[in-house]
């Protein structure tokens, strides 16, 4: 069965802290990405990756960077967190960069930044 | 304008009713459509892709008018179970797998 698995599902965090959020998958993907999601506005693309130390920024990267260091392995990184990035962050991996349309997402971790 | 824009519901129906979402996109170009389903507290699922011809799976069909720009997801016989989130995707190529999320509709299936 597909695992996609972040590494916290909760975390409180103060205006200012670094946050690392990780994320891991088994299943051999090349693509990896970073979306955030907010109440009305749906899921927005921070950062994708689609090989080992690539990344391309979504439609929404300020305050936010990546790292790809190895295949199974996606970690984002607020430099400086601040209220506004209280959200909920899916992790979601997919297998080649055809757009199949299946996105295959991890349980996703609650940020609340104080 | 957002790309993808959906009515947010909630949608409230009877057990064994048939509902219809709707949901439209700005980008002409958009190649591939899709529906995923997101639980409470859950991450999203695919439900389903949306073909030309339209398709069907089960008591789900979904729609496609290119002309118009929308797509369509229609579930028969309401479950209690179906009581989600409907997310609208569609993709549109450019470098690397880029698809665009609509905010969702809440669906409320009562007993």
């Amino acid at each position: 069965d597909v695992k996609v698995t972040q590494s916290s599902r909760y975390l409180v965090k103060r205006t200012g802290e670094k946050v690392f959020l990780e994320c891991v998958q088994d299943m051999d993907h090349e693509n990896m990405f970073w979306y955030r999601q907010d109440p009305g506005l749906g899921l927005r693309l921070i950062y994708f990756s689609y090989d080992v130390k690539m990344k391309e920024k979504g439609d929404i990267p300020e305050g936010y960077s990546v790292s790809r260091e190895k295949k199974e392995r996606f970690s984002l990184i607020l430099e400086s967190a601040s209220t506004n990035q209280t959200s909920m962050y899916l992790c979601a991996s997919t297998l080649g960069v055809q757009p199949t349309g299946e996105l295959f997402f991890g349980e996703g971790s609650r940020l609340t930044v104080l | 304008r957002k790309e993808v824009e959906q009515d947010p519901g909630p949608f409230n129906v009877p057990e064994g009713a048939t509902v219809a979402f709707n949901c439209t996109y700005s980008n002409s170009a958009s190649q591939s459509f899709f529906w995923y389903r997101q639980d409470c507290r859950k991450e999203p699922k695919l439900l389903m892709s949306v073909y030309s011809s339209g398709n069907e799976d089960g008591r789900f069909t979904a729609q496609l008018n290119r002309a118009s720009q929308y797509i369509s997801l229609l579930i028969r016989d309401s479950k209690l179970s179906d009581s989600a989130t409907y997310l609208c995707v569609v993709s549109t190529w450019e470098y690397g797998n880029k698809l665009v999320f609509g905010a969702g509709t809440i669906l409320r299936v009562k007993s």
